[in-house]
């Protein structure tokens, strides 16, 4: 098993380009999240999907738009970049509860700058 | 609504030293909680969890964490600390049922000197 993978690990834009983050995941996994990972902030939720063909808002979702069109994949884009979006993206994914581990896996991350 | 403090933003342990890592939460349903280590350049990766049961929790790295539910807190501890735990180590709190995602704290970043 892969686990988590994110595509690419890192990238530089410049200012109003767009891009799309893929994550993918091999472990069957219902959910799946998008954090952003900057200095003293902690882990900060983007958007999440509790299944094929759904996504919801997380805390700080402006800027930025998912889908999930397959079970195992979930997009992250940026469709105008901006210099506040430079930072670590990581995405996770989870088993529904009940279905026994219940903790979130996470993917190795993005590193995106925005100059 | 449910958060998860993490009073030290930087702990400085020398190595061998014992080691305590702090975690609050505020949580309306029978929680889930974790703890989470990321090495630099790396993901988050699980120490351990609690669910139910035993509130003393054995994870890897010879970590083990106390689920005290009257203080809401769930410390983390190493008896032994090595070099190679320098890291951020995050907290994590989450529902027994239902899709919310996990609340993370904002993480401690833990340093060993010699």
């Amino acid at each position: 098993n892969a686990g988590v993978t994110q595509t690419p690990k890192f990238r530089v834009l410049k200012t109003g380009q767009s891009m799309t983050l893929l994550c993918a995941q091999d472990m069957n996994h219902e959910y799946m999240y998008w954090y952003r990972q900057d200095p003293g902030m902690g882990l900060r939720l983007i958007h999440y999907s509790v299944g094929e063909g759904t996504t919801a808002k997380g805390e700080v979702p402006d800027g930025y738009n998912v889908s999930r069109l397959k079970k195992q994949n979930f997009l992250l884009g940026l469709e105008s970049a901006a210099p506040s979006q430079t930072s670590v993206y990581f995405c996770a994914s989870r088993t529904l509860p009940g279905q026994g581990a219940n903790e979130q896996f996470f993917g190795p991350g993005t590193r995106l700058t925005v100059l | 609504a449910q958060s998860v403090t993490q009073p030290d933003i930087h702990i400085t342990v020398s190595e061998g030293a014992s080691l305590e890592l702090r975690c609050n939460y505020s949580y309306g349903a029978t929680p889930y909680l974790f703890w989470y280590v990321q090495s630099p350049g790396q993901g988050l990766q699980l120490l351990l969890k609690y669910f139910s049961g035993d509130t003393l929790v054995q994870g890897i790295k010879g970590f083990e964490a106390e689920f005290k539910r009257s203080q809401s807190s769930f410390n983390l501890r190493k008896p032994s600390v090595h070099w190679s735990d320098a890291a951020e180590y995050f907290c994590a709190v989450g529902a027994v049922s239902g899709n919310t995602p996990l609340v993370f704290g904002k993480g401690t970043r833990l340093s060993v000197i010699a």
